[in-house]
């Protein structure tokens, strides 16, 4: 059974530009959730996505969006970075038919310059 | 609006000594409780899970935790630690049943252990 994978595993951007992070969910697994986390801090989620839409969101501005293909692996967009999106990105990876047993891969480290 | 407190930023132990990390909880409905360990630069390993049943759940690791509704609680144990089990400790919590819903995470329990 192959686990949460995400890549990159670190990025530099610098403040404006766009940054892709991507993630292949769990095998059996068609629910992704991408979390962010910030130095010190726990994670805190951005959105979930389900056969392939948007199915709940936390507290982000819309400049960071999602995609899921059909083999329900992921994508995090960021546009027009900032620094405070430094952080560390995690995927973590669920089915919806059972209990909420999320599954989290390594993460993506982001620095904004 | 559910919320997760963890008290203790950081908890210094000395090797083989017990360890209890608090972890308290606001939440709507009955919670579906975690506890996650994090090492440096990792990602998150689950490592117990409480929805129902037995207030004491059994985890990896040698690990254990109490759900106490009164106190809404769900306090992480170990009998003795090791210098491995240093690492950053993360209670969550969450409806369920998994659709559009999220983990609410605390802020984390940094752990050192001395020799």
């Amino acid at each position: 059974e192959t686990g949460v994978t995400q890549s990159p595993t670190h990025l530099i951007k610098t403040r404006g530009q766009q940054v892709t992070l991507r993630c292949s969910s769990q095998s059996g697994h068609n629910t992704v959730s991408w979390y962010q986390q910030a130095l010190g801090q726990g994670p805190q989620f951005i959105f979930q996505y389900y056969r392939e839409e948007e199915n709940g969101r936390g507290n982000f501005p819309p400049r960071f969006s999602g995609l899921q293909f059909p083999n329900y692996s992921s994508e995090l967009n960021v546009n027009a970075l900032e620094l405070d999106d430094s952080a560390l990105y995690l995927c973590a990876s669920s089915s919806p038919d059972g209990p909420n047993e999320q599954f989290f891969g390594p993460g993506t480290r982001l620095t904004v310059l | 609006a559910q919320s997760v407190t963890q008290p203790d930023i950081h908890i210094t132990v000395s090797e083989g000594a017990s360890l209890e990390l608090r972890c308290n909880y606001s939440y709507g409905a009955t919670p579906y409780l975690f506890w996650y360990v994090q090492s440096p630069g990792q990602g998150l390993q689950l490592l117990l899970k409480y929805f129902s049943g037995d207030t004491l759940v059994q985890g990896i690791k040698g690990f254990e935790a109490e759900f106490k509704r009164s106190q809404s609680s769900f306090n992480l144990r170990k009998p003795s630690v090791h210098w491995s089990d240093a690492a950053e400790y993360f209670c969550a919590v969450g409806p369920y049943n998994n659709a559009g819903n999220m983990l609410t995470f605390g802020g984390g329990t940094r752990l050192m252990v001395k020799p």
